[in-house]
């Protein structure tokens, strides 16, 4: 069966301080991989998305960053974090195809202060 | 511009009785529609989902309602039971897309006892 970890769980880290968040997938190949964000009180933003090793969508413009180094694993980033990036970050995959849910990962809690 | 709209923030519902939660979208291109339940501090849990060429697909307690002249879908959780608290996210895709998914903002339910 397949799983999806994230860590870490929670992180609080100060304004300006660089961010890496984990995602890695087991029991499948080749997923479509995703990072959302959930911030108080709103909906789920989907932040980036990947089809395959290397190869990243951004949906939207911030000082975050993702890459796939290896075919499970996706990786979040940002090199100076701001007040506004605290939320619940979330990472998901997706089997190829269409038709077919995304598989939630825990998530992790940044607070940024 | 949101493409999924969950207009109810918040529903509350006797335990025993019907619970209803709706979801509207602005892209008549979307052919696969899914509604997650998600837990605090937690990733949302995949439910049920349904293609646009039916109307409707139950799963035990769970009914998804396609209308798409009125790009419309609701759930029906029947009876709603305490453990059903949660809140719901509907999501859909769209053929040439199907990799992306567009979440509404989620809609709080709560079943008193």
């Amino acid at each position: 069966s397949q799983t999806i970890h994230q860590w870490p769980a929670t992180l609080v880290q100060p304004v300006g301080s660089p961010l890496s968040l984990e995602c890695t997938v087991e029991g499948t190949s080749n997923p479509n991989l995703y990072w959302y964000r959930q911030a108080a009180g709103r909906g789920l933003q989907l932040l980036f998305y990947s089809v395959g090793i290397g190869q990243i969508s951004s949906e939207v413009p911030q000082n975050l960053s993702a890459s796939r180094p290896q075919d499970r694993q996706f990786i979040l980033s940002s090199k100076k974090l701001l007040l506004s990036d605290s939320g619940f970050y979330l990472c998901a995959w997706r089997p190829q195809g269409p038709h077919n849910e995304q598989f939630f990962g825990p998530g992790t809690r940044l607070t940024v202060l | 511009d949101q493409q999924v709209k969950q207009n109810s923030p918040s529903l509350s519902v006797q335990e025993g009785r019907i619970s209803i939660l709706n979801c509207d979208y602005t892209n008549s291109m979307f052919d696969y529609f899914l509604w997650y339940k998600k837990y605090p501090a937690e990733g949302p849990t995949f439910l049920i989902s349904i293609s646009s060429i039916k109307d409707k697909n139950e799963d035990g307690r769970f009914t998804v309602f396609l209308n798409k002249s009125a790009k419309h879908l609701s759930l029906h959780i029947v009876p709603s039971q305490p453990g059903d608290s949660a809140v719901y996210f509907c999501a859909a895709s769209a053929p040439r897309a199907f990799n992306k998914f567009y979440f509404g903002s989620g809609t709080k339910l709560n079943v008193k006892p």
